[in-house]
């Protein structure tokens, strides 16, 4: 079955700190990797990983995937509260009974001031 | 414009009320997807459609019917809904279900049944 974990499910931290998420991935036909950021409502795009090792960078956020193992980070430097949040990880894959997306449960991030 | 619309944002309804949810994107997307979100859950797949046609149905019971009129509406069809219903349905479109391209969301219409 196909499956996404993320880790923590949780963590507070304070501002200017440097947080590290982790998505790790079993998936049957693996196309991509997603990153979302949900704050009140609708999942927000970050990144979209496809190739192992390359860096992509956004500001404060960047992240990587590793396609040996089968796993995916997110780091935020410096951080604010406004990053405070739940960061969603979602495999894509070739079709499947899921669809596109196949979502990990987040972790909820929480930036004290 | 990288923009899914939902309509409407907020919506309570009776159990015997039928109500329907909007989505519209002018992205040029072929593929167009409800997801539906309860608290502190990740979104979980209802429908799929893909030029128009429905792909995927998530064993999602009756009481929930999608349209797609054309490629750039996507409804959802609510009839006899129970309390436990109540969610955020998210409303999602990407270029087409083969191809690496991302998924865009809607702001999500937060349903209540009362």
């Amino acid at each position: 079955e196909d499956k996404v974990v993320q880790s923590p499910l949780s963590l507070v931290v304070h501002e200017g700190d440097t947080v590290t998420l982790n998505c790790s991935y079993e998936v049957t036909n693996f196309r991509s990797l997603l990153w979302y950021k949900q704050e009140k409502k609708a999942p927000t795009f970050l990144f979209m990983l496809t190739s192992s090792g390359i860096e992509k960078k956004s500001g404060r956020l960047s992240s990587i995937l590793d396609k040996k193992e089968l796993f995916s980070i997110l780091n935020i430097t410096a951080t604010q509260t406004g990053d405070s949040a739940i960061y969603l990880c979602a495999a894509q894959n070739y079709g499947g009974s899921q669809g596109n997306l196949i979502f990990g449960k987040g972790t909820k991030l929480s930036v004290k001031p | 414009d990288t923009e899914v619309t939902q309509t409407p944002k907020h919506l309570v309804m009776g159990m015997t009320n039928k109500k329907s949810l909007k989505c519209e994107q002018h992205m040029g997307h072929r593929a167009m997807y409800w997801y539906k979100q309860k608290a502190k859950k990740p979104p979980e797949l209802m429908f799929v459609y893909s030029y128009e046609k429905l792909s995927i149905n998530e064993s999602v019971p009756s009481r929930f019917s999608p349209e797609c009129p054309n490629s750039s509406l996507l409804n959802l069809h609510l009839h006899a809904l129970q309390p436990e219903d109540s969610a955020l349905y998210l409303c999602a479109s990407s270029q087409g279900l083969r191809g690496n391209t991302e998924a865009f969301f809607g702001q999500g219409t937060r349903l209540t049944v009362v």
